[in-house]
């Protein structure tokens, strides 16, 4: 299957900074990457869908401006989270699906970041 | 809105017997379904996925699809503490770059 990798894996940081998280695809083209978020014991919440070349769509009750996305190229998106606070400590997974087929295809999936913000 | 729903569980059997779990959507216009598993603090990977009406096999895995009923089902055979983990349902609308909308995930717990 493709591979989808993500970094960093855990990440701990001070309320107040931001903290970006990568997501690559690394052996195929991905117009289009989504971005998650995970408590614990819960499922994972579809945060925003990220478009190369163009502005990501957010989902409801998800801050734009806190958490910007950036999928500057066919394998790599961005996300930022801006003046982390503890409530945004979470599991962030990215997925993307292959480019340019007909079929709709499963999502491959990033390690995932763990996000502590203390 | 597009809900897909899972029993949480958990779900418990002995070590070789068939595990079932199940998931319903909501929306009709789905196409597209998917069994992921998820190990604790791990990110999901695929078990299955369905796309027509009726059974699909993959060794000990069965994933059933009833789009009439709108649900999903998936069988896990002779079933292993190692299959123990959290099976999360997914579901995606024929149409290109559209997210996965994901159950809350059933966890199984298989004992030895």
């Amino acid at each position: 299957g493709a591979v989808v990798s993500q970094h960093p894996s855990w990440v701990i940081c001070k309320s107040g900074t931001s903290v970006k998280i990568e997501c690559r695809s690394l052996d195929f083209q991905a117009t289009t990457m989504f971005w998650y978020r995970q408590f614990p014991k819960q499922s994972l919440m579809l945060m925003a869908t990220s478009n190369e070349g163009s502005k990501a769509t957010y989902e409801q009750g998800v801050e734009k401006d806190k958490f910007l996305i950036n999928h500057a190229s066919l394998t790599l998106s961005t996300l930022t989270v801006t003046s982390a606070h503890p409530e945004d400590s979470s599991f962030y997974i990215c997925s993307a699906r292959k480019t340019g087929l007909a079929e709709a295809t499963e999502a491959f999936f990033g390690q995932g970041t763990r996000l502590t913000v203390v | 809105q597009k809900e897909v729903e899972q029993n949480s569980g958990p779900l418990s059997v002995p070590e070789g017997a068939i595990a079932s779990l199940n998931c319903t959507y909501s929306d009709r216009g789905s196409q597209s379904f998917f069994w992921y598993r998820q190990y604790s603090g791990k990110s999901p990977e695929l078990i299955m996925s369905i796309y027509s009406n009726g059974d699909k096999e993959d060794g000990r895995f069965t994933a059933q699809l009833n789009k009439a009923s709108q649900y999903v089902s998936l069988l896990i055979r002779d079933s292993q503490p190692s299959d123990s983990a959290t099976y999360l349902c997914a579901v995606n609308i024929w149409q290109a770059g559209t997210a996965l909308i994901f159950g809350k995930g059933t966890t199984l717990s298989v004992s030895s």
